[in-house]
């Protein structure tokens, strides 16, 4: 149980354009959903948390006007990388939990490439 | 404020050899710790949560509220416990990560 799916797995865009990542808890309502960026073997780092129905919480250093995130429904959270350049490729991961007393579960990630 | 400290980015140890991979939190209410383990190309996997008190894969990790320490360990080492293994604090909704150990046992 507690899936969460993450599409697309990888990704390539030109610089520019605009690039949506998919979450979605497959057997559970996510309460609250979470999004990392990770560089290469380095830890995690918080880019938002999202509730369903509010706005996303952005953690300081994030450009909300570049990482749009919207948080739909209880299964769903998207994050959109818009005007992509380079320096924004990275390995993009979701999560979520189902409650208060849940543990984080992951997606499998997306890996953006932008040239 | 929060934080979780893994002192050791690296560590490597031999088959059949004790590993103990290092957590220190700093947290000021009552901490929930994680552990979380991510194998090559495979997506982060909750390994063990100190709630639960339960060994996982022959790992145990026990909160020490004094030392502010949520220590990962095993007593024989294997070959496919080779893999990024990340503490975490969760404080509220919020989970804190820290910087991860890369461990790898050598044949």
């Amino acid at each position: 149980g507690a899936v969460v799916s993450q599409h697309p797995s990888w990704v390539i865009c030109k610089s520019g354009t605009s690039v949506k990542i998919e979450c979605r808890s497959l057997d559970f309502q996510a309460t609250t959903m979470f999004w990392y960026r990770q560089f290469p073997k380095q830890s995690l780092m918080l880019m938002a948390t999202s509730n369903e129905g509010s706005k996303a919480t952005y953690e300081q250093g994030v450009e909300k006007d570049k990482f749009l995130i919207n948080h739909a429904s209880l299964t769903l959270s998207t994050l959109t990388v818009t005007s992509a350049h380079p320096e924004d490729s990275s390995f993009y991961i979701c999560s979520a939990i189902s409650g208060a007393s849940s543990p984080l579960h992951f997606g499998n990630g997306t890996r953006l490439t932008v040239t | 404020a929060q934080r979780v400290t893994q002192p050791e980015k690296l560590l490597s140890v031999f088959k059949g050899a004790p590993v103990e991979l290092k957590c220190n939190y700093s947290y000021s209410g009552s901490p929930e710790l994680f552990w979380y383990v991510q194998y090559s190309r495979q997506r982060l996997q909750l390994l063990l949560r100190h709630i639960s008190r339960e060994s996982i894969k022959g790992f145990t990790a026990d909160l020490n509220k004094g030392e502010t320490s949520f220590h990962l360990k095993k007593p024989f080492a294997q070959e496919e416990d080779s893999a990024m293994y990340y503490c975490a604090l969760r404080a509220g909704n919020q989970f804190y990560f820290g910087t991860g150990t890369s461990l790898t046992v050598i044949p």
